[in-house]
């Protein structure tokens, strides 16, 4: 069964730290890989995406993931963390571009001074 | 600028009474999703349309139904509220060969 794993319900960074936040999947075929951000009381923002090519990807507001197929991982990466950064982030995976999502429980991030 | 539109963002109902949530698109994309996020929680997929293809997911209640008139629009009925349906719920759009756009979302309360 295709499923997705943020493995941490909760993280707390300094500001300035770097972050990484951890996602394993479960798929039969060749996933998409999405992570998504969302500030309390809103809709999602997507972060960045894979499909194919370059297992490195680079999205807004510095996000990276790094798709490790052998670990069937997508984790998020920033080099170095800010306020505003604080927020739920979950990771999702699709069959295919346009198709529907399976969700990841998310990751609270915090950020502390 | 393109976006998705959710109407209205916040939603009180009474347990039983017929509620009707709204979504528009301004991206002209073919697929609209519906999601269910209830707190704490990871999105969940209720139904969505590719053109007029209805597809429902196979875990979801009776009780919630979609219209979709036209490209721009799509609707979720909640025939009957209870008390497990308040939640936020999330339109998304894409084409068929892309990422989902998600609107702000309506948070439904139920009484």
């Amino acid at each position: 069964a295709q499923s997705v794993t943020q493995p941490d319900i909760h993280i707390t960074v300094s500001e300035g730290a770097s972050l990484e936040l951890r996602c394993n999947y479960s798929y039969g075929a060749t996933p998409y890989l999405f992570w998504y951000v969302q500030s309390p009381g809103q809709g999602l923002q997507l972060l960045l995406k894979y499909f194919s090519g370059d297992t490195l990807v680079q999205g807004i507001k510095g996000f990276e993931a790094e798709f490790k197929r052998s670990q069937s991982s997508f984790n998020l990466r920033k080099p170095s963390v800010h306020w505003s950064d604080a927020a739920e982030y979950f990771c999702a995976v699709g069959a295919g571009a346009g198709t529907a999502l399976i969700f990841g429980k998310g990751t609270t991030l915090s950020v502390s001074s | 600028d393109a976006m998705v539109i959710q109407n209205p963002r916040y939603q009180v109902t009474q347990f039983g009474k017929p509620v009707t949530l709204s979504c528009s698109q301004t991206l002209n994309h073919n697929v609209m999703y519906w999601y269910q996020q209830k707190s704490s929680q990871a999105p969940k997929l209720l139904f969505h349309y590719y053109d007029k293809d209805f597809n429902n997911e196979a875990d979801t209640p009776d009780n919630f139904q979609s219209r979709r008139p036209n490209t721009s629009f799509c609707f979720l009925d909640i025939r009957s509220p209870g008390l497990g349906d308040a939640a936020m719920y999330l339109c998304a759009t894409s084409r068929a060969g892309g990422e989902q756009f998600f609107g702000p979302g309506t948070r439904l309360t139920v009484l």
